[in-house]
C-alpha cells in the first residue's frame, strides 16, 4: 500500500525558532493535507493543498505541494509552545480512498 | 453543530471480551472512517462506511474486528474477544459526500488488560 515517510520524527527547538518538516511518498498524491494532534485529541486540519507547486499559508503556518506531487513540506514560524503536538501529513487521490497519514513528526517548543 | 462524537473516549477491556466504539458523524456528514492509533505512530486506516454500505475495510482484521453504520444511529466498531495488542487508541473521521474534509473526533482509548 501507499506509505508516507515524514522526517524528521521529532524535534526540539526554542520559542521563537522557525520549524520546517516534510513528507514523502513513494507514490502520487492529487492532494496533501497537514494534521496537527494534541494530546488525548484527534487530529485537527492545519492546511490543505489542492495543486503541484501550490503554496499556502495559514498564520505562521506555510505548506508547500511538491512539484512531483510526491511530496510536501510544512513550515511553522517563530514557534511558540502552543505549538506542541504531533504533526502529521496525510495524501489523498479519490473520492473512494482513505486519507493516508504518516508516523508524526513531534514537536517540542522550550520557552 | 457538535462535531464528531465518539464515546466512551476511555474504555478498559479484559482479554476475551467485546469492545464497541460508537462514533456519531457530524450532522449532514454521510461518511464514516475509522483509523487505529498506536503508541507512537501514525493512524491506520481501517475501514471506510456509508450509511448501510462498507466502502472500504481493506485495513480491517480479518477476524474479530466488525464495523456498520446503520440507517439510524451512530457507527459501530466492534472488536470481539479483545487481546492486549488491540490496545490503541481508535479514531473515527466523517465528512460530508464525496470529499477528503475529514473531521475527525477525539478517540476512544482501548486498554486490554
Amino acid at each position: 500500500g501507499q506509505q508516507l515517510n515524514q522526517s524528521p520524527q521529532s524535534m526540539f527547538i526554542q520559542e521563537g525558532e522557525d520549524v520546517s518538516m516534510n513528507c514523502t511518498s513513494s507514490s502520487i498524491f492529487n492532494t496533501w493535507l497537514w494534521y496537527k494532534q494534541d494530546p488525548g485529541e484527534g487530529p485537527v486540519l492545519l492546511i490543505a493543498l489542492y495543486k503541484a507547486g501550490e503554496l499556502t499559508s495559514n498564520g505562521r503556518l506555510t505548506a508547500q505541494f511538491g512539484i512531483t506531487r510526491k511530496d510536501s513540506f510544512l513550515n511553522i514560524s517563530a514557534s511558540i509552545p502552543s505549538d506542541v503536538g504531533i504533526y502529521f501529513c496525510a495524501g489523498f487521490n479519490s473520492g473512494n480512498t482513505p486519507l493516508v497519514f504518516g508516523k508524526g513528526t513531534r514537536l517540542s517548543v522550550i520557552a | 453543530n457538535a462535531g464528531v462524537m465518539q464515546n466512551p473516549r476511555h474504555l478498559v477491556r479484559r482479554r476475551g471480551q467485546e469492545a464497541r466504539l460508537r462514533c456519531s458523524p457530524m450532522k449532514g456528514h454521510s461518511h464514516v472512517y475509522w483509523y487505529r492509533q498506536l503508541p507512537e505512530e501514525g493512524l491506520k486506516f481501517m475501514v471506510y462506511l456509508q450509511k448501510e454500505n462498507i466502502i472500504d475495510e481493506s485495513g480491517m482484521p480479518k477476524e474479530r474486528f466488525s464495523a456498520e453504520f446503520p440507517k439510524e444511529g451512530p457507527s459501530i466498531l466492534r472488536i470481539q474477544q479483545v487481546v492486549r495488542g488491540d490496545s490503541a487508541a481508535y479514531f473515527c473521521a466523517s465528512s460530508p459526500t464525496g470529499t477528503m474534509s475529514y473531521t475527525f473526533g477525539s478517540g476512544t482509548r482501548l486498554t486490554v488488560v
